[in-house]
């Protein structure tokens, strides 16, 4: 079964769309993630959850918009699409223990591979 | 502002070496460094955690070593198999409200039949 499993895998759109990105994870970890892998394969956090509250916000456009139903679920919204958002975008999860997060590791998805045509 | 560099940025090497993968970081104010591993078209896999009060952790043939002072963290494989060919990225947790990563841009590491 798989851990953190996002959706779509791929994503071709055109500038000015509206689209989503659908994250899930059956670990039972109370915080979800977005982190944003461009062309030259760096990673940034984009946004963070716990039990359903924001709790990290990067400089992020205010074209992103996260959402998190429950606990369990993490989608991500962008609105307007531009070319310079074409990259993989990865959803993970850790667990709060002992007072933080010290000695969660992240557990990620597979990755949405989005294109702006 | 924290920033993680990755040395070498590509690594070719024959079946059976024993490598080195080393990782920088500019603030020694770290909660934990993590390792990963990530295949082609996947996702990222979390190889080891190191709390920042732990030197090392050990899993199988991997040993990953903690610097806080220095800012400096490596990975060590052993008896290297074509199977460990993968990007491996280091990742620093900039605070701990949130365990928010700070990632370094990954080692390519080729392992040759």
């Amino acid at each position: 079964d798989t851990a953190v499993s996002q959706t779509p895998k791929y994503l071709v759109t055109q500038m000015g769309n509206d689209k989503s990105i659908k994250c899930e994870q059956n670990l039972g970890h109370d915080t979800m993630y977005w982190y944003k892998q461009d062309s030259k394969k760096f990673l940034k956090i984009m946004f963070s959850y716990n039990n359903k509250e924001l709790i990290i916000n990067e400089t992020v456009p205010n074209r992103f918009s996260p959402k998190s139903p429950d606990k369990a679920h993490l989608n991500l919204h962008i609105n307007s699409l531009e070319l310079g958002d074409s990259a993989v975008y990865f959803c993970a999860s850790s667990q709060y223990r002992d007072r933080g997060w010290g000695n969660s590791p992240l557990h990620f998805g597979n990755g949405t591979r989005l294109t702006v045509t | 502002k924290q920033e993680v560099t990755q040395i070498p940025a590509a690594l070719s090497v024959p079946e059976g070496e024993n490598l080195v993968l080393n990782c920088s970081f500019t603030d020694s104010a770290i909660y934990n460094l993590q390792w990963f591993r990530q295949d082609p078209g996947k996702g990222l896999t979390s190889l080891l955690l190191i709390q920042s009060s732990q030197r090392e952790q050990t899993s199988g043939r991997l040993n990953a070593s903690l610097d806080k002072s220095s800012g400096r963290s490596t990975l060590y494989i052993a008896a290297s198999q074509p199977g460990d060919s993968a990007t491996y990225l280091c990742a620093v947790a900039e605070r701990e409200y949130g365990n928010k990563l700070v990632f370094g841009a990954g080692t390519i590491l080729r392992v040759k039949s």
